[in-house]
């Protein structure tokens, strides 16, 4: 079976612009989550949605959105993009939304912003 | 708020050594504690997991962990390391039900020269 993929794996933006990040869940994962790792920093939660809808969200501004589709794959969009924003942004999928189903994560993709 | 904190940013090891990294963690109530493993260009990886029961936990390659509740600490280990095992650990916590949501530690870059 494949694993969570994300696309594109790299991305070069500049401030002020927005972007859009996918991700496709593990065949009958129902729940996806996105993280924003800083380079030497541990992941940071961002959002999580479950059949659709957003289950959790951390402690990022309203640039940052989401959402998930009936196929369950998600799409992670920064608007207003700030310097700070350059990061891996990873996404896990899971089998259910609560909190003991085990995360499987994809490669990520790397944002930069110039 | 949950928060997880580990030890050890950087640890350098010769093969055959003995390897234990440091997690504590912050949350008032119950827990799942989970260790993820980030090879060289490989995404995150899921070493071991504790959710209930026995508090020495097993998990691939020979790792192992131990869960302490009375000290909030879910210690990585391992008896004899190998130059695979170069890669960075983190060590993560969420609350069960709920949303999944999991809270990370800053992770330990692990060296390990032949």
């Amino acid at each position: 079976d494949a694993g969570v993929t994300q696309s594109p794996t790299h991305l070069i933006k500049t401030r002020g612009q927005h972007v859009t990040l996918r991700c496709s869940p593990i065949s009958g994962h129902k729940s996806v989550s996105w993280y924003q790792q800083v380079l030497g920093q541990g992941p940071q939660f961002i959002f999580q949605y479950y059949e659709k809808e957003e289950r959790g969200r951390g402690n990022f501004p309203d640039r940052f959105s989401a959402r998930q589709f009936p196929n369950y794959s998600s799409e992670l969009n920064v608007n207003a993009l700030l310097l700070g924003d350059s990061a891996l942004y990873l996404c896990a999928s899971s089998r259910g939304g609560a909190g003991d189903n085990e995360q499987f994560f994809g490669p990520g993709t790397r944002l930069t912003v110039l | 708020a949950q928060s997880v904190s580990q030890h050890n940013h950087h640890v350098i090891l010769s093969e055959a050594a003995s390897l234990e990294l440091g997690c504590n963690y912050s949350y008032g109530g119950t827990v799942n504690l989970f260790w993820y493993v980030q090879y060289p260009g490989q995404h995150l990886q899921l070493l071991l997991k504790y959710f209930s029961g026995d508090p020495l936990v097993k998990g691939i390659k020979g790792f192992e962990a131990e869960f302490i509740k009375s000290k909030f600490s879910f210690n990585l280990r391992k008896p004899s390391v190998q130059w695979s095992d170069t890669a960075e650990y983190f060590c993560a916590v969420n609350a069960p039900g709920g949303y999944n949501k999991l809270i990370f530690g800053a992770g330990t870059r692990l060296a390990v020269h032949p």
